[in-house]
């Protein structure tokens, strides 16, 4: 299969621990993106990167996020001293550049902080 | 990027073609509608794209209106699988930040 992975698809963390989530995107796509969801609602937008360039990041990620894409493949999504309202579903998604941005969206992890 | 419309649910029986409707009034000429569905638990997935004309992939058809101010989803013979919250989605052309709305929970009844 040659879609878009995410790893680990579940963790259960404690409040003011530190996590790391991984996104391998489809090989030939240079855009990646992550996307937050919480129950009931649809995706949030987070950062896109373009190859290993971080282009935008979205208000919702405080200081405590970090991401990064440092080969232009591979990307990780950090959350330093986890809250409560941190537990979703942290979504990655890759693209290729073109006219056109159809995402493809890997399984995503879900992230419980106790 | 211009703002959708959807109802936030419907019902299918088994077999019978699915339309989904979704409303775009304030699209501009460069915005393409997607459509993505999100199956529980799952990571959305891409069903179908258009501009202005008419497209039919082999998930669905998408049918959008001359004056591009709404646009239909159709699941020709629609089965439990397809039981999911379709997103509806405007994007500007080259634009990358896809912004989800609540979507559509269709329901597929045997």
């Amino acid at each position: 299969d040659t879609g878009v992975s995410q790893d680990p698809r579940h963790k259960i963390t404690k409040r003011g621990q530190n996590v790391t989530f991984r996104c391998d995107p489809i090989s030939e796509h240079n855009r990646l993106y992550w996307y937050r969801q919480t129950l009931g609602q649809g995706p949030e937008f987070l950062t896109y990167f373009q190859n290993e360039a971080q282009l935008e990041k979205s208000r919702l990620l405080s200081d405590r996020f970090s991401a990064e894409r440092p080969k232009g493949s591979f990307s990780t999504l950090e959350i330093q001293r986890t809250e409560q309202g941190d537990s979703a579903m942290y979504l990655c998604a890759s693209s290729s550049l073109g006219p056109t941005d159809t995402q493809y969206f890997g399984p995503g992890t879900r992230l419980t902080v106790l | 990027d211009a703002k959708t419309t959807q109802p936030p649910s419907m019902d299918c029986a088994e077999g019978r073609a699915a339309n989904l409707p979704c409303n775009h009034s304030t699209i501009s000429g460069n915005e393409y509608v997607y459509w993505y569905r999100q199956i529980h638990s799952q990571g959305p997935q891409y069903i179908i794209h258009g501009l202005k004309n008419n497209e039919t992939n082999e998930m669905a058809s998408l049918i959008i209106t001359e004056d591009r101010k709404s646009s239909t989803l159709i699941l020709p013979h629609a089965t439990l699988r397809d039981t999911a919250v379709y997103y509806c989605i405007v994007k500007r052309d080259g634009g990358f930040k896809t912004i989800f709305g609540a979507g559509t929970r269709l329901f597929v009844k045997a």
